[in-house]
């Protein structure tokens, strides 16, 4: 089944404690990207990866970090976290432009 | 500026009726736009686009028309069900200096439709 895969769906930390959601797609895409959900906002782009190896900022990459080395993962990583980075996160891929994209389940992440 | 507006943050329609989801943009040079629908728990799922050199698609009780001269696009459900009951966003690819679209998507704030039996 196609789909892209997201862990864990819900965490809870502390403030400071490093941590990496991960994300896997099994559909070959070249695009990769992740969103945060806040109410009120909409969907807002953290990082976007047009292929392995080349990445780049979104709309609120600040306290984020990405890495593409395959094409098939792009783990978001959050070396110390912050109570206004508690949100709901979806990654998604897509084959090229002008496709939708395919998002995971979301990460509901709590920083306490 | 590069805004996709959806200024109805909910909507309530009686089963079979017409849902319409309306949705606003600021930029004359998106190349297309898109609807998402999301369902609590899961993440968003593509549900239908449009380009911006047509006015109308349609996929079975599902069609968005394009206003280019209002920027204004709206996505039309005939008949509802209560299955349609979720939040749908209207995105939008950003584009680049030189006018070119990009893959990443701009959306806006999302419209709760609920859908009465």
């Amino acid at each position: 089944e196609a789909q892209v895969t997201q862990n864990p769906r819900y965490l809870i930390t502390v403030t400071g404690k490093k941590l990496t959601v991960t994300c896997s797609q099994n559909m070959n895409h070249e695009y990769m990207s992740w969103y945060r959900q806040d109410p009120g906002l909409g969907l807002r782009q953290i990082y976007y990866s047009m292929n392995v190896e080349v990445t780049d900022k979104g709309d609120v990459p600040e306290g984020y970090k990405v890495s593409r080395k395959e094409k098939r993962n792009f783990p978001l990583i959050l070396e110390s976290p912050s109570p206004n980075q508690t949100s709901l996160y979806f990654c998604a891929s897509s084959f090229g432009q002008g496709d939708g994209y395919t998002f995971g389940s979301g990460t509901r992440l709590t920083v306490v | 500026d590069q805004q996709v507006k959806q200024n109805s943050p909910s909507l309530s329609v009686q089963e079979g009726r017409i849902s319409i989801l309306n949705c606003d943009y600021t930029n004359s040079m998106f190349d297309y736009f898109l609807w998402y629908k999301k369902y609590p728990a899961e993440g968003p799922t593509f549900l239908i686009s449009i380009s911006s050199i047509k006015d109308k698609n349609e996929d079975g009780r599902f069609t968005v028309f394009l206003n280019k001269s209002a920027k204004h696009l709206s996505l039309h459900i005939v008949p509802s069900q209560p299955g349609d009951s979720a939040v749908y966003f209207c995105a939008a690819p950003s584009i680049m200096n030189y006018g070119g679209a990009t893959n990443k998507l701009i959306f806006g704030t999302g419209t709760l439709l609920a859908v009465q039996p």
